[in-house]
């Protein structure tokens, strides 16, 4: 069963203070996995598409690097406004597959001033 | 670029009535759109597939006659929640896909059913 794990569920910094997040992925065959931010109240917005182990892909902060089980979206000096809930989701190929996401549970990330 | 919209942004209906969600997407054909709905501090569920044309794919444990979904054009798909219940109140999101696999999402719609 096709499966995406984010850890930590939450994540507190200081301002500038640089981390990490994670997501495990287990999927039939993977045609892409994405990263969105999501702030309370909103729709998710698109941040990253990754397809093939060892791309990389960066955005102001954020820089968001794939292997065969996983994807880490690096956060460099990061700024109160960064203050988000972060998801992983993938995408699978396969006949029955209709281009739907699966996502993890997110990680709600804060940075403090 | 990849701009979607929905209408309304947050709706309050009575126990028994209907209510109807649009999706749009601005800026680009969408041949395919999704319908997800999020309860607080969860992730999002996805509801149902629609494409162009075609009838919807509903997800596993979602009524299709509870929750009709209509994609009549490449920019324009509506969900509608009939003889809604306070159970179905939650957070509606829509997303929409061109040929590539990137799926942009709406804002979202905040449903409350009194």
């Amino acid at each position: 069963e096709d499966q995406v794990t984010q850890s930590p569920e939450a994540l507190r910094l200081q301002e500038g203070e640089s981390s990490s997040l994670n997501c495990s992925y287990t999927v039939s065959g993977l045609r892409g996995l994405f990263w969105y931010r999501q702030d309370p109240g909103k729709g998710p917005e698109f941040l990253f598409t990754l397809y093939s182990a060892g791309e990389e892909k960066e955005k102001e902060r954020l820089k968001a690097t794939l292997t065969k089980k996983e994807s880490f979206l690096h956060i460099t000096a990061p700024k109160p406004e960064d203050s988000a809930t972060y998801l992983c989701a993938v995408q699978a190929w396969g006949s029955s597959n209709t281009g739907k996401l699966i996502f993890g549970q997110g990680t709600t990330l804060q940075v403090k001033p | 670029g990849a701009v979607v919209s929905q209408h309304p942004s947050w709706v309050i209906c009575k126990s028994g009535t209907s209510v109807k969600i649009e999706c749009r997407s601005l800026d680009f054909q969408a041949t395919t759109m999704f319908w997800y709905r999020q309860f607080p501090k969860q992730s999002l569920m996805l509801m149902a597939t629609s494409n162009e044309g075609s009838k919807a794919t509903y997800e596993q444990g979602v009524e299709k006659d509870k929750f009709l979904i209509n994609h009549a054009s490449l920019t324009l798909s509506t969900l509608t929640v009939t003889s809604a219940h306070p159970e179905d109140s939650s957070f509606y999101i829509c997303s929409a896909s061109a040929l590539s696999a990137e799926q942009y999402f709406g804002p979202g719609t905040r449903l409350t059913v009194t």
